[in-house]
């Protein structure tokens, strides 16, 4: 079936150290989503993009959906403490009848 | 007001025991999900619904059903529980159709099987 995994599982960077995270789907995906989850939290949407190759940014965070629409990357630029959570790319398969999250990427900061 | 509520947060039952999870939305949005979250916190859907159609991963049990009394909510019932079925459960909402754009998600119900 269907898989959507994310490398890596965990991350433990000093604050003020990028991040990336990589996502890879097992077919093509519709459109590529990102949630950020803090501890003890719940989902919350981030981004989405939908073009093969399309490059997105908010503030210290740049997404990229590959061009084969099968991976992307999310990557952060400066950790701050505030960032901390885990990250889940998502979408759903090419005929849209499932939806599919990734495995996630727990980030740490360490201040 | 709280867009995606679930109620109860915590529920703690024994195995055997049949429970539900109640989901209700004020943002109008036309489909309703519930997810799994285990404690490697993967996520997995186990449904998705609209007003026309019913989506259940195939991997889900059957003793796990989704009922609708109206638009605004979609309760999660679960028959003869399971040790195995102890994980947070989440409850989301959007606007379009399944899948195609963000997700509001509830709190999560933290379930645990005795």
């Amino acid at each position: 079936g269907q898989q959507v995994m994310q490398i890596p599982q965990y991350q433990h960077v000093q604050e003020g150290e990028d991040f990336t995270t990589y996502c890879n789907s097992s077919t093509t995906l519709s459109n590529i989503q990102w949630y950020k989850q803090r501890p003890g939290g719940h989902p919350v949407f981030l981004i989405q993009l939908v073009k093969s190759g399309e490059v997105k940014k908010q503030k210290r965070l740049t997404f990229q959906f590959g061009e084969a629409k099968k991976n992307s990357s999310l990557h952060i630029t400066a950790t701050q403490t505030t960032d901390v959570g885990t990250y889940f790319c998502a979408g759903p398969s090419r005929g849209g009848n499932q939806f599919y999250f990734g495995t996630g990427t727990s980030l740490t900061v360490i201040p | 007001d709280t867009a995606v509520s679930q109620t109860p947060k915590y529920l703690v039952t024994q195995m055997g025991n049949d429970k539900s999870i109640k989901c209700e939305q004020n943002l109008g949005h036309d489909t309703m999900y519930w997810y799994k979250q285990d404690s490697k916190k993967f996520l997995k859907i186990m449904f998705s619904y609209n007003n026309k159609e019913l989506i259940i991963n195939e991997t889900v049990p059957n003793r796990f059903s989704p009922k609708s009394p109206d638009k605004a909510h979609l309760n999660l019932h679960i028959n003869s529980l399971e040790l195995g079925d102890s994980a947070v459960y989440f409850c989301a909402t959007s606007k379009g159709a399944s899948g195609g754009i963000e997700q509001f998600f509830g709190p999560g119900t933290r379930l645990t099987v005795l």
